[in-house]
């Protein structure tokens, strides 16, 4: 089981560039990495996925070293707006087919002004 | 069409009532998933569908039913509820169940009384 080890809550400023690193010691050579973010009262939102080296999409980057045991979701020049809950999930395959995606315990990102 | 639909957004039942809480897709994925969340928590997994055939049981009480009656529905049947079962009940649907990319609906939130 790859579980995964996020800070509990990070504190960032307006226009600032936010990395939250997660750690996923046991993570399978199939594994993918993938972030979400959510809101209060609202259901989590896929943000980016990676598998190795660097990815990064209009919303943010996703960075993985060669031993793939950690990742770091970068957010450029944050806002308010992005003040919430973020997780990072690896992927566990299980017999019989099925992909478990299991939340850890995310790590709360406030922005201030 | 990208959304997950949940039907009832706030739910109030009695610990003797049966009920059912619905969830809906139209993007044609073949994968979906009953996670439940409490204040402050990350959601937990329950069940997850594949193919409408039951893949994934995390070891729920047999309170909770799943029931996929066709590729773009997804119901979760309560009887007998406990108040600690009080929570935000989310569903999920991605692709498949080798997607980690899933698209979750806004959730019910349940209150057992």
């Amino acid at each position: 089981l790859a579980k995964t080890t996020q800070p509990i809550s990070m504190d960032s400023y307006e226009g600032q560039e936010v990395n939250i690193t997660c750690s996923h010691n046991n993570i399978a050579t199939n594994d993918y990495i993938t972030w979400y973010q959510q809101f209060p009262s609202q259901g989590p939102r896929f943000i980016i996925q990676g598998y190795k080296t660097k990815v990064t999409n209009e919303v943010a980057s996703l960075f993985i070293p060669a031993d793939r045991k950690s990742s770091t979701l970068s957010l450029p020049r944050v806002s308010l707006s992005d003040t919430a809950v973020y997780y990072c999930l690896v992927g566990e395959r299980v017999t019989g087919g099925g992909n478990k995606l299991t939340f850890g315990t995310g790590t709360q990102l406030k922005v201030e002004l | 069409d990208t959304e997950v639909t949940q039907t009832p957004k706030h739910l109030v039942m009695g610990m003797t009532n049966k009920k059912s809480l619905k969830c809906e897709q139209h993007m044609g994925h073949r994968a979906m998933y009953w996670y439940k969340q409490k204040a402050k928590k990350p959601p937990e997994l329950m069940f997850v569908y594949s193919y409408e055939k039951l893949s994934i049981n995390e070891s729920v009480p047999s309170r909770f039913s799943p029931e996929c009656p066709n590729s773009s529905l997804l119901n979760l049947h309560l009887h007998a509820l406990q108040p600690e079962d009080s929570a935000l009940y989310l569903c999920a649907s991605s692709q498949d169940d080798r997607v980690t990319e899933a698209f979750f609906g806004q959730g019910t939130r349940l209150t057992v009384v």
